[in-house]
């Protein structure tokens, strides 16, 4: 199998608190991890790549330094949403890739984490 | 904006019918990919379909691609209530990047 544990789950924090989220590959190892970004009822968005041993690519219109990720071995990538804002809450879901795959490997998915900040 | 469209945004169906979920997509493509989610879940890889194939099955899923008119297929047949779930294509790019389509909501009624 190939999991992908994500943590934690859900959050709930006042405005201005960092929060960070784990992404973890249980069984096997991931060069590169993903994490997005999805608001109710609609579909993900890709906000960042995270390649371990550098730093990670962000999309177009993503601020680097409000959202940082952190890929410091093959099994471990976090998200730190730094001095959150209401605006920042939404669903943040990371996957995996196994290895050096290319394209024509799906993406491993962790249960994704819901952030609330009031 | 997206790279695969779905269609419809939402379909309702009783159990033990098909349901039937397109995509297109705007560029050329390696392949496409359909994933599920569950509701406030992640996303479970569900099929990938290669761009010199033109149909592949999986139990009771069957995914065809027309990459002439860039667009694909999934059906599910005798559906059950466990199929209600959201359901996206995504297609690869550079960086071996996903981007998902708008989705289709499915609900199963028992």
């Amino acid at each position: 199998g190939a999991v992908v544990s994500q943590h934690p789950s859900w959050v709930i924090c006042k405005s201005g608190t960092s929060v960070k989220i784990e992404c973890r590959s249980l069984d096997f190892q991931a060069t590169t991890m993903f994490w997005y970004r999805q608001f109710p009822k609609q579909s993900l968005m890709l906000m960042a790549t995270s390649n371990e041993g550098s730093k990670a690519t962000y999309e177009q219109g993503v601020e680097k330094d409000k959202f940082l990720i952190n890929h410091a071995s093959l099994t471990l990538s976090t998200l730190t949403v730094t001095s959150a804002h209401p605006e920042d809450s939404s669903f943040y879901i990371c996957s995996a890739k196994k290895g050096t795959g290319g394209g024509n490997q799906p993406q491993h998915f962790g249960d994704g984490t819901r952030l609330s900040i009031l | 904006s997206q790279q695969g469209e779905e269609d419809p945004q939402a379909l309702s169906i009783q159990e033990g019918e098909n349901a039937t979920m397109n995509c297109s997509y705007k560029t050329s493509i390696n392949n496409l990919q359909w994933y599920r989610q569950n509701s406030g879940r992640g996303l479970v890889h569900l099929i990938l379909i290669r761009s010199n194939e033109r149909e592949k099955h999986s139990g009771r899923l069957r995914v065809t691609l027309d990459t002439s008119k860039k667009s694909s297929s999934l059906l599910i047949t005798a559906s059950r209530a466990a199929d209600t779930a959201s359901y996206f294509c995504a297609t690869v790019l550079y960086g071996n990047k996903l981007v998902f389509g708008a989705g289709t909501i499915l609900r199963v009624k028992s």
